[in-house]
């Protein structure tokens, strides 16, 4: 069975300083899309970054980078100089070939002044 | 452009009703996935639809269904109610079937059953 794991239930960071969020994963498939959301306090979950299980390089969005190790099925989400918007809960998703999403239980991560 | 717009925001519901949430996709989103979120299990797969048609399903009890209009929008009806189904749910659409390019989600319904 595909899983995904987020070992961290809570986090927090100052502000302006650097965080990095844990993921793992667990399939079979060789092709498979990764995501990480954001879930603020408004509830609405926004797309931080997506990643292409056959693309080597690790996408990056700004402030948002990740760390892919596709051999050891880690999928780590690191926030540059963080602010406090970016406090909010975090999810790592997975995709493959079966369609259907599978997302870690998420963590939450408060960024303080 | 308009995002995901998902009606009610908040419900109320007695045990053993029923309820039928509403969800209309950006433009252009064919598929139209739900999910259910609560504290204790996170993000559960219901089910998604694409052109009108159920292409996948999660494991939730035939109380949970669904239907898709021809403009995309979609309704998700839960019927005789229980006190577990009190949750988030969360609309999600994407371009395509199985998006692998990522979802654009509504802010959801938040149902608690009394």
């Amino acid at each position: 069975a595909q899983t995904v794991t987020q070992s961290q239930p809570e986090m927090s960071v100052q502000e302006a300083e650097t965080v990095t969020l844990s993921c793992t994963y667990d399939t079979s498939e060789s092709n498979y899309y990764l995501f990480w959301y954001k879930q603020p306090p408004s509830r609405q979950m926004i797309l931080v970054i997506r990643q292409e299980a056959y693309k080597q390089q690790n996408a990056t969005e700004n402030r948002f980078s990740v760390n892919f190790q596709k051999a050891a099925k880690s999928f780590s989400l690191k926030i540059s100089d963080s602010q406090l918007g970016d406090t909010a809960m975090y999810f790592c998703a997975f995709i493959s070939g079966t369609y259907k999403y599978i997302f870690g239980t998420g963590t939450r991560l408060k960024v303080l002044a | 452009k308009a995002g995901v717009t998902q009606t009610p925001r908040y419900l109320i519901k007695t045990r053993g009703q029923q309820v039928t949430l509403s969800c209309s996709p950006i433009s252009g989103h064919r598929s139209v996935s739900w999910y259910q979120q609560t504290p204790g299990q996170g993000l559960q797969f219901l089910f998604e639809y694409f052109s009108e048609t159920q292409r996948n399903k999660g494991n939730f009890p035939g109380r949970f269904s669904g239907r898709q209009f021809s403009n995309s929008r979609s309704e998700m009806n839960v019927s005789t109610l229980e006190l577990g189904d009190s949750a988030l749910y969360l609309c999600a659409s994407s371009l395509e079937q199985g998006n692998r390019y990522g979802y654009t989600f509504g802010s959801g319904t938040r149902l608690t059953v009394v």
